[in-house]
């Protein structure tokens, strides 16, 4: 069974500091991983995708790295704004029997960026 | 471009009632996926609807069901509700199976009371 564990589950920073969100997961035969940042009571908004032959992806102040060998991702945040401060997922997509299992995720890092 | 919706934002339902929750995917979007989101127990997975058929679901019991409609929108039900059953639902949508990338609505909280 695939489980995905984030780490640190909290983190409060000043802002502009730049900082580093983890991910592992146990089952490296995925399709993609995904980042997802969540406001409090909303949905998610996506962040970044990496397909499973790719090692990065970067948007804006936004960069991902995907390692499948060892089963870890890190989202890195460049110079932080009080605007970043959410909960931020990471989602493994991946394939059993003769279906999806849909994405799973893990708990989330709530990250607060202090003004 | 409209991005998924979900409704109603907001459902309380008493006990042992039924639920249904609304979502329509991203023009163009085949895939549908339901999503639980309880309080400390993280995101789950609950259905996934490709070209209206029902493709797989999550660890949930047979109450929890629902389908998808000609124009790909979904519907999600909830019958005999549980005190437990209180989460945010939420919805996302994607061009068809396969890698490709997750858009979700804003959900649907649902509480049983």
């Amino acid at each position: 069974k695939q489980e995905v564990t984030q780490i640190p589950a909290a983190l409060s920073v000043p802002e502009g500091e730049n900082l580093v969100l983890n991910c592992s997961f146990t089952d490296s035969a995925i399709y993609n991983l995904q980042w997802f940042r969540q406001d409090p009571g909303k949905g998610l908004t996506s962040l970044l995708l990496i397909q499973s032959s790719q090692r990065e992806q970067t948007s804006g102040r936004l960069n991902a790295s995907l390692d499948k060998s060892s089963g870890r991702s890190t989202l890195y945040i460049a110079a932080s704004q009080p605007g970043d401060s959410a909960t931020y997922l990471c989602a493994v997509l991946k394939y059993s029997g003769g279906g999806a299992d849909g994405l799973t995720f893990g708990k989330g890092t709530h990250l607060i960026i202090q003004p | 471009e409209a991005g998924v919706t979900q409704s109603p934002t907001h459902l309380i339902k008493t006990r042992g009632q039924q639920a249904t929750l609304r979502c329509s995917p991203i023009s163009g979007h085949t895939s549908v996926y339901w999503y639980q989101q309880a309080l400390g127990l993280g995101l789950q997975f609950l259905l996934w609807y490709d070209e209206g058929e029902e493709r797989n679901r999550g660890n949930f019991p047979p109450r929890f069901s629902g389908r998808q409609f000609p124009n790909y929108s979904s519907e999600l039900n909830v019958n005999a509700l549980e005190l437990e059953d209180s989460a945010l639902y939420l919805c996302a949508s994607s061009l068809g199976a396969g890698s490709t990338e997750a858009f979700f609505g804003q959900g649907t909280r649902l509480t049983v009371v």
